[in-house]
Parts: C-alpha cells; structure tokens; sequence
C-alpha cells in the first residue's frame, strides 16, 4: 500500500531533550516535506526536501532541522524543545513539484513538549 | 498563492450531495485548484484537483466556473464518515511545492 508513515504518533517530553520524528514514504517519490499544524494558524510548512541531499527552508524553519541521505526517508530533528514547539506535525511527499502532483500525507505526529 | 474564501461550516443530510463553494477570485491563469480534507486532526487527504476543466473521481466532483473565480466541490452521496474540514488551495509550484491551507469549511454530515 502506498503510504507515508511517521514515528511516533504522540510523544511527550522536556524541555531541551533532542528528539527525531521519522518519516518514510514508500512511493519513490522525489518531493518530501515537513509541515505543522496549529489551531487558528492552519497548516505551516518547516522543511521541504527536492530530492536526496537537497534540502531548504520553509516558512518556520527555527529550531528544526532535517536530513535527506535517503529517497525514502526525511527525519524532523528538533536539537534542543521548546514549548512552543508543541504541535501537530505532518511529513508530506509528492512525485515532484510540478503543480499537478497531489500530496500525500503522513498520519501526523502530536508532540507535547513541557 | 491566491487566496480562498469558504464558507466557516456546512451540514448535510445523510446520502445527499453535499456542494461545497469556494471563491478565489485573483486566481492566475497557471494555478490549480485543490481540495483537500481533514477528518479530526488526521493527515490532510487529497480529493481532487484541476485547472480549468470539470474533474469526477471515485471520491467528488470538482466544478470551476468558467473565469475561473470559483469552484464547488461536490460530494454526490454524503455519508457520516465525510465528517470532516474542507481545505479549497490555489496552488502553484515552484521551489517549495508548499500548499497553504486556509481555514476551510466544516462540513457536518447529519444522520
């Protein structure tokens, strides 16, 4: 089945514990892309990804980083929480960026950070 | 990217079309219109998308006026499970193939 899945789904912690969210999608698919989501604010994206090792920023890139060594594989790493970081996080990907690619989107991750 | 209007939240009868109208207005001639929904904090799901023409998948029906302003989604049978936040996108590509969700529209399939 063709899917996008991340790891974990829910997930607590503290303030300035290093966490990654993984993302993998099994569709061969060359765009991937990172998104958050918070009430009143809709839907923001961090991180996009055009292909292996080709990563840039998108609208609220501060306090994450990503990584690209695989096709399959685009992790959110959050270096040091902060609260403001509590969110619900959504992994995207797409063939390519041409504008008559549907994205597909992973289950979401809700993460809590105290 | 041109920006949405829809309606803050609809109900529909169960196994009734549900229409659902957006209105992007300043709309280019190159940007696609897409649907996409959300059921209860899940991933965002795509529906259907298009340019200028009609679009019918196995999922809705997707109607753009012929200037392009508006459009309406159509769901032909609606049933519970289409419970569920309605996002109207105009997008176009570039670099970061982002898709700006807007607020969209609640649409509460009654029984």
């Amino acid at each position: 089945e063709a899917q996008v899945t991340q790891n974990p789904r829910y997930l607590i912690t503290v303030t300035g514990k290093k966490l990654t969210v993984t993302c993998s999608q099994n569709m061969n698919h060359e765009y991937m892309s990172w998104y958050r989501q918070d009430p009143g604010l809709g839907l923001r994206q961090i991180y996009y990804s055009m292909n292996v090792e080709v990563t840039d920023k998108g609208d609220v890139p501060e306090g994450y980083k990503v990584s690209r060594k695989e096709k399959r594989n685009f992790p959110l790493i959050l270096e040091s929480p902060s609260p403001n970081q509590t969110s619900l996080y959504f992994c995207a990907s797409s063939p390519g960026r041409d504008r008559d690619n549907e994205q597909f989107f992973g289950p979401g991750t809700r993460l809590t950070v105290l | 990217d041109a920006k949405t209007t829809q309606p803050t939240s609809m109900d529909c009868a169960e196994g009734r079309a549900a229409n659902l109208p957006c209105n992007h207005s300043t709309i280019s001639g190159n940007e696609y219109v897409y649907w996409y929904r959300q059921i209860h904090s899940q991933g965002p799901q795509y529906i259907i998308h298009g340019l200028k023409n009609n679009e019918t998948n196995e999922m809705a029906s997707l109607i753009i006026t012929e200037d392009r302003k508006s459009s309406t989604l159509i769901l032909p049978h609606a049933t519970l499970r289409d419970t569920a936040v309605y996002y109207c996108i105009v997008r176009v590509g570039g670099a970061t193939n982002k898709l700006i969700f807007g607020t969209g529209t609640l649409l509460a399939v009654q029984p």
